[in-house]
């Protein structure tokens, strides 16, 4: 079955822990991204990877790292969270970054940071 | 500068209404697509229609149909004889192939609630 997996699913932390969320695709896409959800401000993107080693920030990546060591994978960081950064988190992938394409989206991982 | 306007914060309807969600998009660009995608209250993200620029034909799904209207930039969605299995968030997204980031911009939603 095709998808994109998120772990964990809910995470409760406190300010300045480390974290990953993972994200990995079975559907060998180049293309991956991350976005927040927030209410009232919908899902913005705050990185993106059109391939293995190649990433760059979206619209909202500060406090936030990513990788993209293998083509399946791409890990979000937060290298010290603060409470701004609790929110509703989206992995996505599609075939390429041209957005014709359907992005398929994680099932969302749900962080709270105290 | 793109942008994706959903005006309906919340809109509640009772079951077998048809209800109609809105969505107005900003582009400059001749080349773009529409999205609709609903998150129920599971939370997870459903893909529902992908449309391009250069088709202005209304899609029909079910009890699901869309109107794409590029002389009002608009790109609506209705759904025939509401079920409460409806009732999540609706979000219009739009994309252009230009935009080297290749994300979609998604409007703030519409949060549908259909009661019994």
């Amino acid at each position: 079955e095709a998808q994109v997996t998120q772990n964990p699913r809910y995470l409760i932390t406190v300010t300045g822990k480390k974290l990953t969320v993972t994200c990995s695709q079975n559907m060998n896409h180049e293309y991956m991204s991350w976005y927040r959800q927030d209410p009232g401000l919908g899902l913005r993107q705050i990185y993106y990877s059109m391939n293995v080693e190649v990433t760059d920030k979206g619209d909202v990546p500060e406090g936030y790292k990513v990788s993209r060591k293998e083509k399946r994978n791409f890990p979000l960081i937060l290298e010290s969270p603060s409470p701004n950064q609790t929110s509703l988190y989206f992995c996505a992938s599609s075939l390429d970054r041209y957005t014709s394409y359907e992005q398929y989206f994680g099932p969302g991982t749900r962080l709270t940071v105290t | 500068a793109q942008k994706v306007t959903q005006a309906q914060t919340e809109i509640s309807v009772v079951e077998k209404e048809d209800v109609t969600l809105d969505c107005v998009y900003e582009t400059r660009d001749t080349t773009y697509y529409l999205f609709w995608y609903k998150q129920p209250p599971s939370g997870e993200l459903v893909f529902l229609i992908r449309r391009n620029s250069f088709d202005e034909q209304n899609e029909i799904s079910g009890r699901y149909s869309w109107n794409f209207q590029k002389s009002t930039s608009s790109f609506n969605f209705t759904i025939t004889a509401s079920q409460v299995v409806d009732s999540a968030v609706y979000f219009c997204a739009l994309s252009n192939q230009r935009r080297s980031q290749g994300n979609l911009i998604f409007g703030k939603g519409t949060k549908l609630s259909v009661k019994p």
